[in-house]
């Protein structure tokens, strides 16, 4: 099975720090994905990636940045931190996207005081 | 408007009907949709897929395509307690991801 691993359950940060979300999947799969999910607006997709070093804008990339140095591994990066950046993180991954749906890990819920 | 479409529910059907789960979408260009499921507190889990008209049918689960009328449907047979969660429908909207609707909360009465 395709185990896409996300480094944090749960965190906590302080207005203003930096944040890194990590996401591992261990079965090759070309796209990575970073949604976020709140209640009543479902997911949301900040950034996803086809290929190493390569990223595309998703829905709601204002304050977040992201990076693939290598193909099994999508960094999400929260330049500063602000409350309304408190949501659950989910990121997911997939061979391809228009065949075979995606593969999620269990989320980061992120909470920023 | 909303590009993928869902009542957000609660659908409360009792323990033995058919559920069925409704999602519309506004681009016709979309070729794939997929239905996942979320309890309460975990990830979404891939549990149907479609890409053609008319119905695919996965044990207890049957998913439903029509892209004349832009909508796609879920039904869940002999419904069970278990089943209660929430049920998201994501659509290939040719943009390399995928659009999620909020998604439908089932409540299955035992």
């Amino acid at each position: 099975d395709v185990k896409v691993t996300q480094s944090s359950r749960y965190l906590v940060k302080r207005t203003g720090e930096k944040v890194f979300l990590e996401c591992v999947q261990d079965m090759d799969h070309e796209n990575m994905f970073w949604y976020r999910q709140d209640p009543g607006l479902g997911l949301r997709l900040i950034y996803f990636s086809y290929d190493v070093k390569m990223k595309e804008k998703g829905d709601i990339p204002e304050g977040y940045s992201v990076s693939r140095e290598k193909k099994e591994r999508f960094s999400l990066i929260l330049e500063s931190a602000s409350t309304n950046q408190t949501s659950m993180y989910l990121c997911a991954s997939s061979p391809d996207t228009t065949n075979y749906g995606y593969t999620f890990g269990s989320g980061t819920r992120l909470t920023v005081v | 408007q909303k590009e993928v479409e869902q009542n957000s529910g609660p659908l409360s059907v009792p323990e033995g009907a058919i559920a069925s789960l409704n999602c519309t979408y506004s681009d016709r260009v979309s070729q794939s949709f997929f239905w996942y499921r979320q309890y309460s507190g975990k990830s979404p889990e891939l549990i149907m897929s479609i890409y053609s008209n008319g119905d695919k049918e996965d044990g207890r689960f049957t998913a439903q395509l029509n892209k004349a009328s832009q909508y796609v449907s879920l039904l869940i047979r002999d419904s069970q307690p278990s089943d209660s969660a929430t049920y998201l429908c994501a659509v290939d909207t040719g943009r390399r991801a995928l659009t999620f609707g909020s998604g439908t909360r089932l409540q299955v009465q035992p």
